[in-house]
């Protein structure tokens, strides 16, 4: 593993499934973020984590839960998939040290539900 | 509030410069962030400037006015590989980036 990974690349999904994206990174990171990317709209934050144990919402969280049980994983849940989460999905990780820093991206998990 | 603006899509010709413009209000500040974004791809950072003034980083410059509200990017000897979405992020006093919906450049030959 080389940078921060997600999982899957691809899904389509059942209106009323749960569904889990994962997101893992080497960087030893302390914050983690979880975005939907739609067009036409910047990317939303939908729940971060500044460091292990902790985690907190953001711009849109209705209808996704996280856990940050450790530094290197950020898994975010879709409890009961709606077409409306259809979207994009990027994990972003940077360090705190320091000051503000760049955020690393993951490839994007494209999700569709029908 | 907070409120991020920058153009929908600009289109420029191979060889030629263009500037990305990016205004902004907030109440807190704690620098401002430019990523690029190919179609299909993750974005990658490009630049930050917290200090007002001009950062230059190969063909690539960004420059912010704090008390403008206003940032740009500024492209130099376009190649058709910098046809992509350039993304204005807002750094706020918690330190949570808000973003811009983002600026789709389109080179032509």
């Amino acid at each position: 593993i080389a940078g921060i990974t997600q999982a899957p690349t691809s899904q389509i999904l059942a209106a009323g499934r749960r569904m889990t994206l994962r997101c893992t990174q080497d960087m030893r990171h302390n914050a983690m973020y979880w975005y939907r990317q739609d067009l036409g709209l910047g990317l939303r934050l939908i729940h971060y984590s500044n460091t292990a144990g902790t985690t907190g919402k953001g711009e849109v969280p209705d209808g996704y839960s996280v856990s940050r049980a450790n530094t290197d994983d950020f898994p975010l849940t879709l409890a009961s998939a709606v077409p409306s989460q259809t979207s994009v999905y990027f994990c972003a990780s940077r360090g705190l040290a320091g000051g503000p820093g760049e955020l690393f991206f993951g490839e994007g998990s494209r999700l569709t539900v029908l | 509030g907070q409120n991020i603006d920058q153009p929908t899509e600009m289109t420029a010709t191979e060889g030629a410069i263009v500037q990305i413009n990016c205004t902004y209000q907030t109440s807190g500040f704690n620098g401002l962030f430019w990523y690029q974004q190919h179609a299909g791809e993750a974005p990658t950072f490009l630049s930050y400037n917290v200090l007002d003034g001009l950062e230059e980083k190969g063909r690539f410059s960004s420059f912010l006015s704090r008390s403008k509200g206003y940032s740009y990017l500024l492209l130099k000897e376009l190649q058709m590989k910098d046809s992509a979405s350039y993304l204005c992020a807002l750094m706020d006093s918690n330190y949570q980036l808000i973003w811009g919906a983002g600026t789709k450049l389109i080179i032509k030959p």
